[in-house]
């Protein structure tokens, strides 16, 4: 079974704050993704990498960056938080590019920005 | 643009009776439509996806759906729900014409079930 891994469950900072949220794959999946969820919102993704040192921009990336430096692990970063950055953050990853594979998730790491 | 609808924020069945998870979906050209479910402070767990051919597709745990292209619709369905069905279900779409490079998603807001004894 592919396991995606997030680095923290619960993460509580502060306002200003340099974030890393982590998150590793196991099945040499060359898709990574992040997302934020919010209620009512559904998923909303913020960057993904389809290949190591590529990124491209999701639907919302702004106040976000991210880092992948090798192909399993895929790092997003709040460069400095706000409270509106509070939120359940999940990692995914897919195996290549041909469309019709589905995506597996980690755990989530809820985030709280105080 | 790709969109997802998921009309209800919520469904209530009785355990055994069948249970109806909806989805609309908007797409240029033909879809590659996903399930998933999330159980309280999990992720998402893929059920079932359609790609082409039967339009009944089967998943995991006893659920299927139904694509129908004419509504662009693709319904979650299980035919007798149990109380352990219950949890927060995404309906999702990608376009065949999108860009090939990341396999985006679209996600529906979600459908919280509640199964009742």
């Amino acid at each position: 079974d592919v396991k995606v891994t997030q680095s923290s469950r619960y993460l509580v900072k502060r306002t200003g704050e340099k974030v890393f949220l982590e998150c590793v794959q196991d099945m040499d999946h060359e898709n990574m993704f992040w997302y934020r969820q919010d209620p009512g919102l559904g998923l909303r993704l913020i960057y993904f990498s389809y290949d190591v040192k590529m990124k491209e921009k999701g639907d919302i990336p702004e106040g976000y960056s991210v880092s992948r430096e090798k192909k399993e692990r895929f790092s997003l970063i709040l460069e400095s938080a706000s409270t509106n950055q509070t939120s359940m953050y999940l990692c995914a990853s897919s195996l290549s590019q041909y469309s019709n594979q589905p995506q597996h998730f980690g755990d989530g790491t809820r985030l709280s920005i105080l | 643009a790709q969109s997802v609808a998921q009309p209800e924020d919520q469904v209530n069945v009785a355990e055994g009776n069948p249970l109806t998870v909806k989805c609309t979906y908007s797409v240029s050209g033909n879809p590659y439509l996903f399930w998933y479910v999330q159980y309280p402070n999990r992720g998402l767990q893929f059920l079932l996806k359609y790609i082409t051919g039967d339009n009944l597709v089967k998943g995991s745990y006893g659920f299927e759906a139904e694509f129908n292209k004419s509504q662009t619709s693709f319904h979650l369905k299980k035919p007798s729900a149990l109380v352990s069905d219950s949890a927060l279900y995404f309906c999702a779409v990608r376009g065949r014409r999108s860009k090939a490079a990341g396999n985006k998603l679209t996600f529906g807001g979600g459908t919280r079930v509640l199964v009742k004894p």
